[in-house]
């Protein structure tokens, strides 16, 4: 069980657009369409974004998209504001009801 | 309203056990798997462990797994972590969430308890 990689760190400018990449292996994100993202801002507890490496919640803007590519996701973000600075997630399932998450990345809008 | 409400967190010495509770309520427990997911102070989130809608189903990540024990009461709608033998990295916010199975992504979590191992 080892936890899935994520950039530190990513920033743009508002208006920019951003990709956060999740990398793990063919165990978990390339082996299952079962990956998703969460965004958390300080103090607050993590809200999804993306499930199924590309679907959206109800209520969640479409500047937010994900897809993947054989053992790396990625989460994109269009159209930065503001509101966007936080720490994001990547998590997938791994197989024999284990659940990974990425280490974070912490998106700031310059 | 929709919302999931954790409870039972605390200080506790290295070494001694503590359960925790997730109350859940406005949805269907028994319709949803449920997930442990914990935040030490400054770090990430990392999974803990997870149980299907019927208990027939259950996970732990490898650092927990032999301490801690899942388990689900679906008549009073609640979740709940048995953590014995406590470590001081066991430290961490702990949340509850739930998610429409195992393997789904975890739609809704509550605001977390606070667990503290120390001696």
């Amino acid at each position: 069980q080892s936890a899935l990689t994520q950039p530190p760190s990513a920033s743009g400018s508002p208006g920019q657009s951003v990709t956060i990449s999740c990398t793990g292996t063919s165990s978990d994100v390339g082996g299952y369409n079962y990956v998703s993202w969460y965004q958390q801002h300080p103090g607050k507890a993590p809200k999804l974004m993306i499930y199924e490496v590309s679907k959206r919640p109800s209520g969640v803007p479409d500047r937010f998209s994900g897809s993947k590519s054989g053992n790396t996701a990625s989460l994109t973000v269009s159209g930065l504001q503001a509101e966007d600075e936080a720490d994001y997630y990547c998590s997938s399932f791994a197989g024999s009801n284990i659940v990974l998450f990425g280490g974070g990345t912490k998106l700031t809008v310059l | 309203e929709v919302q999931l409400v954790e409870s039972g967190g605390g200080l506790v010495q290295p070494g001694r056990s503590l359960r925790l509770s997730c109350a859940a309520s406005g949805f269907t427990f028994d319709d949803y798997a449920m997930h442990w997911v914990r935040q030490a102070p400054g770090k990430g989130l990392e999974w803990v462990s997870g149980i299907s809608w019927n208990s027939g189903s259950i996970g732990y990540a490898d650092s927990v797994k032999g301490r801690f024990t899942i388990s689900r009461d679906n008549a009073k709608n609640s979740l709940h972590l048995q953590m014995n033998s406590l470590r001081a990295e066991d430290t961490a916010l702990y949340y509850c969430a739930k998610a429409p199975g195992l393997h789904d992504a975890l739609d809704l979590w509550g605001q977390g308890t606070m667990v503290s191992v120390s001696s």
